[in-house]
């Protein structure tokens, strides 16, 4: 069964800082991942996806993520980091059945 | 073109009373999600429909949860009785068929339930 988790449920920054928040998944298949963002009472937003073209995707916003197959890993980054980006960020893998299995969250602060 | 509808955006209940949701989806899209996200969690999937068929339900607790999408468009989503354990924010999400490829889900803005 696909299941990934992330790794922090904080991660605090200052603003211009790098922004890099952990997500590993286990699939027993190649793997669709996903990141998006979810702003306070609002729906989730897709960040990027991967589909097993190209490891490293590009997403909106300045963000990016590399898929590193021996590691597991579908880390999310973004250079510098703006007072904007704070958020909830959510990890998730597509199943074989085309269901989403979300990780538990990481909450972006930005910090002046 | 609008995102995918959600009413109403907050909900404050007591237990044993029931409550529903109600969704539209963006224009043309055939697949249809409820999600449910507990407080710091993701969200889980309660169900998806393809048209009007629920074609994966697995984790809908049937015995007080309740879904229809009669016509292929619009859904709503029941809860009879409420309990305390229910309060949650209940999304929705629609996408394009899902087939062999993956087709981006885009979701609205939640209801917020709370139950006293």
């Amino acid at each position: 069964a696909q299941s990934v988790t992330q790794l922090g449920s904080h991660v605090s920054v200052s603003e211009g800082a790098l922004v890099l928040l952990r997500c590993n998944y286990s699939s027993s298949v190649p793997p669709y991942l996903f990141w998006y963002v979810q702003y306070p009472n609002q729906g989730l937003q897709l960040l990027l996806k991967y589909t097993s073209a190209a490891t490293l995707v590009k997403g909106i916003n300045g963000f990016e993520a590399e898929f590193k197959k021996s590691e597991t890993s579908f880390h999310l980054t973004k250079p510098s980091a703006h007072m904007s980006d704070a958020a909830e960020y959510f990890c998730a893998v597509r199943n074989q059945g085309g269901k989403l299995i979300f990780g538990q969250g990481t909450e972006l602060s930005v910090k002046p | 073109e609008a995102g995918v509808v959600q009413s109403p955006r907050y909900k404050i209940i007591e237990k044993k009373q029931p409550v529903a949701f109600w969704c539209n989806p963006i224009s043309g899209h055939n697949t249809l999600y409820w999600y449910r996200q507990n407080l710091g969690q993701g969200p889980e999937l309660l169900i998806r429909y393809e048209n009007e068929e629920a074609v994966d339900d697995s984790q809908l607790p049937k015995d007080r949860f309740s879904a229809e999408r009669l016509k292929g468009v619009d859904s709503t989503l029941k809860i009879q009785p409420a309990e305390l354990g229910d309060s949650a924010v209940y999304l929705c999400a629609s996408s394009l068929p899902s087939g062999s490829s993956y087709n981006e889900q885009f979701f609205g803005p939640g209801t917020r339930l709370t139950v006293l």
